[in-house]
């Protein structure tokens, strides 16, 4: 059973295309944060969310808490945005963290 | 620049020897935590650690061990019990806030990772 479930497994755009990146859970949260990782490995947190939207130059994250979803778009999308885009989300009550399996994005220039 | 220091980054052991990975932080962290990576898996939690010279077993302990005697290092020793070793290994850490039911983890953030084969 995974509480964190994320479509697409895999997705190729055309540069300057919009991309959205969507993740689904089952279990109460306290938080959910989208993550970036690139081809060496590294993880780099974009966002985490409680409720509402966040945005960060081309990178806006939405939740939506009654039907535990999130969506992570990019809008205008770039080569250098090619990487993993992982969702994670903070269990309520408690610290631990459950994480889905990721979307592996590549741009096409 | 603060941050997360995991070394080495690529590490190559031979089967039955136990082998220690480095985490370090240097950003006053409370909590560290150790993940595995495979293929087509999610992230899955090893142990994690709120305070010095604590920690609590995650999802997949079996076959690891820890240690926190500073609040800067969580090393992770991967032992011969662990029957599958090779895989991705991330290290993490986190500001705590609160406590119970309001406990509250922000600036979460990753090492760059340690991929362990055993060969």
């Amino acid at each position: 059973k995974n509480e964190v479930e994320q479509s697409p497994q895999n997705l190729t755009a055309q540069e300057g295309e919009f991309i959205t990146i969507n993740c689904s859970y089952s279990v109460g949260i306290s938080a959910l944060h989208w993550l970036q990782q690139h081809p060496g490995g590294g993880i780099v947190s974009l966002f985490m969310l409680s409720s509402g939207k966040k945005k960060h130059g081309r990178l806006i994250a939405t939740i939506n808490i009654q039907e535990k979803h999130s969506s992570l778009h990019i809008t205008a999308s770039h080569p250098r945005d090619s990487a993993v885009y992982i969702c994670a989300v903070n269990l309520y009550p408690g610290n631990q963290f459950y994480f889905g399996t990721g979307t592996s994005l590549t741009v096409i220039p | 620049d603060g941050g997360i220091t995991q070394s080495p980054k690529y590490l190559f052991r031979k089967e039955g020897q136990n082998v220690t990975l480095s985490c370090e932080q240097n950003l006053n962290h409370d909590a560290m935590y150790w993940y595995r990576q495979d293929p087509g898996q999610g992230l899955r939690l090893i142990y994690y650690s709120q305070i010095v010279n604590d920690f609590q077993k995650g999802d997949i302990a079996e076959g690891y061990s820890v240690s926190r005697e500073k609040k800067e290092s969580f090393p992770l020793t991967v032992t011969s019990a662990q029957k599958n070793p090779t895989a991705f290994y991330l290290c993490a850490s986190s500001m705590v806030s609160g406590q119970g039911m309001l406990l509250l983890l922000y600036g979460y953030t990753f090492g760059s990772g340690t991929r362990l084969t055993v060969v």
